[in-house]
């Protein structure tokens, strides 16, 4: 079976903080897909990364960075120097090749205060 | 390229109505995905179309639940004889290709059963 672990249900954070969001992953395949989204209070998803089970180098993109590591089958999401407008429920999601749509884990709300 | 878009974003009715929900997809994404969510929740997959095609629908889906999508075009999700435990964020989203590609989602259908 496949299943995503966010155990972080929220965190509250002031602005100019670093935070990192865990994600744990269990899948038997060996060919599979990781995913971060974020969703506002507006509520639409928006994408923030994909990763595949052979990439496992770390990646940047301005404040966000994540790291995969396949020996603990974590896939952890850090915001350097937080905002307010990072306030959100952000989602780990696997989408393995043999399953058809994205298991989501249950959200991680991060509260970012000025 | 436009975002997904769904129709209506609010929609209030009393138990034992019909609802349906519109999705137009991203234009030239050949797959399109539904999902259902409840607060304090990640998403979980209804069904999705690859083209016209209804290729697998969840166990979450019941008899009271048809989706379409005519064409291969926009997407309908139909619930019929509606109860309050349907109360819930319904979803869509579109992806290119076949396999585990970025799914893109829309604002989401908010849908309160009194």
């Amino acid at each position: 079976a496949q299943k995503v672990t966010q155990a972080q249900t929220e965190i509250s954070v002031v602005e100019k903080e670093d935070v990192t969001l865990d994600c744990v992953y269990e899948t038997r395949d060996t060919t599979y897909y990781l995913f971060w989204y974020k969703q506002p209070p507006s509520g639409e998803l928006v994408f923030l990364i994909r990763r595949n089970s052979f990439d496992e180098q770390n990646e940047i993109s301005g404040r966000y960075s994540w790291n995969f590591q396949k020996s603990t089958s974590s896939f952890n999401f850090t915001i350097t120097a937080s905002q307010v407008v990072d306030s959100a429920v952000y989602f780990c999601a696997l989408f393995n090749q043999a399953g058809t749509a994205l298991i989501f884990g249950k959200g991680t709300t991060l509260s970012v205060s000025s | 390229d436009t975002g997904v878009s769904q129709d209506p974003r609010h929609k209030i009715t009393k138990r034992g109505q019909n609802v349906t929900f519109r999705c137009d997809p991203i234009s030239e994404h050949n797959r399109l995905y539904w999902y259902r969510q409840t607060l304090g929740q990640g998403p979980e997959f209804l069904t999705y179309f690859q083209n016209e095609a209804q290729l697998e629908k969840s166990r979450l889906l019941s008899d009271r639940f048809s989706a379409e999508r005519p064409k291969g075009s926009f997407s309908t999700l139909e619930i019929q004889r509606t109860e309050q435990g349907d109360s819930a964020m319904y979803l869509c989203a579109s992806s290119r290709g076949q396999g585990a590609e970025t799914q893109y989602f829309g604002p989401g259908t908010r849908l309160l059963v009194l």
